[in-house]
């Protein structure tokens, strides 16, 4: 399986601040890497697929890059509404592993 | 919209087997650009893919699980359905049901997801 390891795997940051979050794939997975944010109590929603492609309807505010082993997540400037558990999702190969996710949180 | 729908029991003795369906709404399942799949969230824990079926009844599971898992498709009711068998306590998770755009695997649209608990 292919392993997947999100930086941090928690994270204090402002409204208007740049946030970025890092996620590594245990061996090369080209550019098959997608983002999903979750709120409390709810089902993940998807943000980026195929590493930099933004979801109909996500706000430009998200972005993502990388390929190969090391990706990133993006949020230009964070709103109220972003603070949220972000997990990566490798679609390389079966089985689809997810990062163990990242608590961002209002500092 | 597209919608999905999980329904089952939310409590499951230990040894038994867990049956869960997720209805689609909005939608055909027999697109030819889609997986089914199912998804699973411990309490406080990370997600875990289980498996994943086209309305072809093509599967694909999790190795870890392989041994215990079934997932089917009913396109005549557009619903596909999960079995997880001799449960355990560890088996204990949110599930959740979800659309997989083929080829690249990305998971688009997800049902709100449904609470399963393995205890006597």
């Amino acid at each position: 399986d292919i392993q997947m390891t999100q930086s941090p795997s928690s994270l204090s940051a402002s409204v208007g601040d740049r946030v970025t979050i890092t996620c590594r794939a245990s061996q090369s997975i080209s550019s098959y890497l997608n983002w999903y944010q979750q709120k409390p109590g709810k089902a993940p929603k998807l943000l980026i697929y195929a590493a930099s492609s933004l979801q109909r309807g996500v706000p430009s505010r998200f972005s993502g890059s990388g390929s190969g082993t090391e990706f990133i997540l993006t949020i230009s400037s964070l709103q109220p509404e972003d603070f949220a558990i972000y997990h990566c999702q490798q679609s390389n190969s079966a089985p689809y592993t997810f990062g163990q996710g990242t608590k961002l949180e209002i500092k | 919209q597209l919608q999905l729908q999980e329904s089952g029991p939310g409590l499951v003795k230990p040894s038994e087997t867990l049956s869960l369906t997720c209805t689609v709404s909005g939608g055909s399942i027999t697109s030819s650009s889609y997986y089914w799949g199912w998804i699973r969230q411990p309490p406080g824990k990370g997600l875990e893919w289980i498996g994943s079926v086209y309305f072809s009844g093509t599967t694909d599971y999790n190795p870890s699980l392989k041994s215990r898992v079934t997932i089917f498709v009913d396109t005549s009711k557009n619903q596909f359905s999960l079995k997880l068998s001799s449960v355990t306590a560890a088996d204990t998770a949110v599930y959740y049901c979800a659309r997989h755009s083929y080829p690249l695997f990305y998971m688009d649209v997800w049902g709100k997801g449904t609470t399963v608990t393995v205890s006597s």
